[in-house]
């Protein structure tokens, strides 16, 4: 099982330029979370999911938008990328189940020039 | 007031020695909490859920105070292998759909 994987792994872009990161995960868990991380802060929410069709905002959504058409699938979009949007991002997942364990992605760098 | 702060570190400790750390959340109607360890350019993972009073993994030992709202983790015997940055994380709704990440305490254990 590959558990949690995002795509690309790395990638540089333009201001202006739009982008899509996919998070795939084969674990069957209905939730699904997008998160940035920048250096001296926490992680921080900008979408989540809790099922398929679904989605919903987080603390920082401006700028971003989300599709979960498929259950294993989320997708985060970047129509047009600010330099602000300069981060690492990981995808979550966890199970409808009592657990709260997220399970997290192994992050996509993004640098956008 | 920033919704979850932790001590802001590093902790540069020796092996073998004890080590706490603290957490502060400011949603007092907040549920759940948790513990993850983040490596150096990788993913959190979930090191310990803190339910009720506190609970005990070997060499790790989580504690809640809810009237003082804070989390600490104390980990025990350090290993160089614990080097590590030591997320707190709070579930704020209680549904498991907002969760809040401190910013993180970076341990360095040296030889």
């Amino acid at each position: 099982n590959a558990g949690v994987t995002q795509t690309p792994k790395f990638r540089v872009l333009k201001t202006g330029q739009s982008m899509t990161l996919l998070c795939a995960q084969d674990m069957n868990h209905e939730y699904m979370y997008w998160y940035r991380q920048d250096p001296g802060m926490g992680l921080r929410l900008i979408h989540y999911s809790v099922g398929e069709g679904t989605t919903a905002k987080g603390e920082v959504p401006d700028g971003y938008n989300v599709s979960r058409l498929k259950k294993q699938n989320f997708l985060l979009g970047l129509e047009s990328a600010a330099p602000s949007q300069t981060s690492v991002y990981f995808c979550a997942t966890r199970g409808a189940g009592g657990s709260y364990e997220q399970y997290f992605g192994p992050g996509t760098r993004l640098t956008v020039t | 007031r920033k919704e979850v702060e932790q001590d802001p570190g590093p902790f540069n400790v020796p092996e073998g020695a004890t080590v706490a750390f603290n957490c502060t959340y400011s949603n007092s109607a907040s549920q759940s909490f948790f513990w993850y360890r983040q490596d150096c350019r990788k993913e959190p993972k979930l090191l310990m859920s803190v339910y009720s009073s506190g609970n005990e993994d070997g060499r790790f030992t989580a504690q809640l105070n809810r009237a003082s709202q804070y989390i600490s983790l104390l980990i025990r015997d350090s290993k160089l292998s614990d080097s590590a940055t030591y997320l707190c994380v709070v579930n704020m709704d209680n549904y498991g759909q907002n969760f809040v990440f401190g910013p993180g305490t970076r341990l360095s254990v040296l030889p």
